[in-house]
């Protein structure tokens, strides 16, 4: 079962930043967070992972808050091609009954308002 | 790089029979784990082969199989087809066992009639 809890949808307007929350009130010490989004008619789409420190990629931002009970992903300019499902999933790498599986929830849907 | 391609990527079958989707993964990746994606249940994990071998199974009935070859590649079967398995079949391949990143395919829109 998704151990996350997320919005079901938010709305932003076009080259604004986006910040997208997710709690994880129960995440071990071995989670590592990723996000992923899926478009409109396609697979998902790997964003970013983290474990305790901030991280930037050239497609988000994931911050991470000091008690790691939630996170943010930052979009720091939302065009139209950002309008998703985001998915924030916990995942223990060491664990080998993870192997291989995400843990979906439902997501939040981000509209991107022209 | 080819990203992982899932064919067929449309299907309509009848009630009763079976089914066989494929997916390759990108070149040089070993795991390769399939999803189940309805507008009732979301994302669901069906199972993930490396090296030849399941090495993970989610809850599903054992109407649900799957193998990979030594090139990596990987089939799905679903035998028995219900109306509820009617679904969009998602593989997602990495570069091993534990990776962070896994890239998806665009799937296969399965409808059984």
């Amino acid at each position: 079962d998704a151990k996350t809890t997320q919005p079901n949808s938010m709305e932003s307007n076009e080259e604004e930043p986006v910040h997208l929350p997710c709690n994880h009130s129960t995440i071990s010490g071995t989670d590592y967070i990723h996000w992923y989004r899926q478009l409109p008619s396609q697979g998902p789409e790997y964003v970013i992972h983290g474990l305790t420190s901030n991280v930037n990629n050239r497609m988000a931002s994931l911050a991470i808050a000091e008690d790691r009970k939630s996170s943010t992903l930052i979009l720091h300019r939302a065009t139209l091609r950002d309008a998703a499902v985001y998915y924030c999933i916990l995942r223990d790498v060491s664990d080998s009954s993870n192997t291989g599986k995400l843990i979906f929830g439902q997501g939040t849907t981000l509209q991107v308002k022209p | 790089k080819a990203g992982v391609t899932q064919t067929p990527r449309y299907l309509i079958k009848t009630r009763g029979q079976q089914v066989t989707l494929s997916c390759s993964p990108i070149s040089g990746h070993r795991s390769v784990s399939w999803y189940q994606q309805t507008p009732g249940q979301g994302l669901q994990f069906l199972f993930e082969y490396f090296s030849e071998t399941q090495r993970n199974k989610g809850n599903f009935p054992g109407r649900f199989s799957g193998r990979q070859f030594s090139n990596s590649r990987s089939e799905m079967n679903v035998s028995t087809l219900e109306l509820g398995d009617s679904a969009l079949y998602l593989c997602a391949s990495s570069l091993a066992q534990g990776s962070h990143g896994y890239t998806f395919g665009s799937g296969t829109r399965l409808t059984v009639v």
